[in-house]
């Protein structure tokens, strides 16, 4: 098992530049989630997906789209970069019930 | 919807003594509280859980204690190491029903000096 993917792993992008950073799952988790991370904010979530064919806005979605490709894909896409979203991206996903959730090695992207 | 509220931001300890993280939160409908480590430049790991069924949940040298009455939390590692450090980040959720989101502290960055 490989658990949760991304790619890429590292991107530079110009300011109003459009990118999608892919994240996928092989565990047959339900649910699906993405993440930033910024020096000391903590993870906050960006979007989610309780399950195939469901997105959610999180708490900080402005700026983003996703797409549930399909159980095991979720994608979030970058229309016009700004500098306010160089980041570090985690996707995650868990199962049902009290089980644990589990992240990707994450997306480091810089917007200049 | 959820806050939940952590401290201290920054820690550091000697080889061998006691640390302890302290986390609170604002729905009284919580009943998951996991805690996550994370190792410079890596993914967040889960090191341990508590439901709020149980008031202290123990695993080797890491205990979590939960307090619903005071909505607090805490995170106890014993005998600290030089691998222990790391950010550590609380959580909490309300699984089962229609929000199992979890919400996330900002972290507490934990330092041990051999």
């Amino acid at each position: 098992n490989a658990g949760v993917t991304q790619t890429p792993k590292f991107q530079v992008l110009k300011t109003g530049q459009s990118m999608t950073l892919q994240c996928a799952q092989d565990m047959n988790h339900n649910s699906m989630y993405w993440y930033r991370q910024d020096p000391g904010m903590g993870l906050r979530l960006i979007y989610y997906s309780a399950s195939e064919g469901t997105t959610d806005k999180g708490e900080v979605p402005n700026g983003y789209n996703v797409s549930r490709l399909n159980k095991r894909e979720f994608s979030l896409r970058l229309e016009s970069a700004a500098p306010s979203q160089t980041s570090v991206y985690f996707c995650a996903s868990r199962g049902s019930g009290f089980s644990e959730q589990y992240f990707g090695p994450g997306t480091r992207l810089t917007v200049t | 919807g959820e806050n939940v509220e952590q401290h201290p931001s920054t820690l550091s300890v000697q080889e061998g003594d006691s640390a302890v993280i302290k986390c609170t939160y604002s729905d009284s409908a919580s009943n998951y509280f996991p805690w996550y480590k994370q190792e410079l430049g890596k993914r967040p790991q889960l090191i341990i859980d508590i439901r709020s069924n149980v008031g202290e949940k123990k695993d080797q040298r890491i205990a979590v204690t939960l307090n619903k009455t005071a909505k607090h939390f805490s995170l106890h590692i014993t005998e600290t190491q030089p691998e222990d450090s790391a950010v550590y980040f609380c959580a909490a959720s309300r699984y089962g029903g229609s929000q199992g989101n979890l919400i996330f502290g900002k972290g507490t960055k934990l330092s041990v000096k051999p």
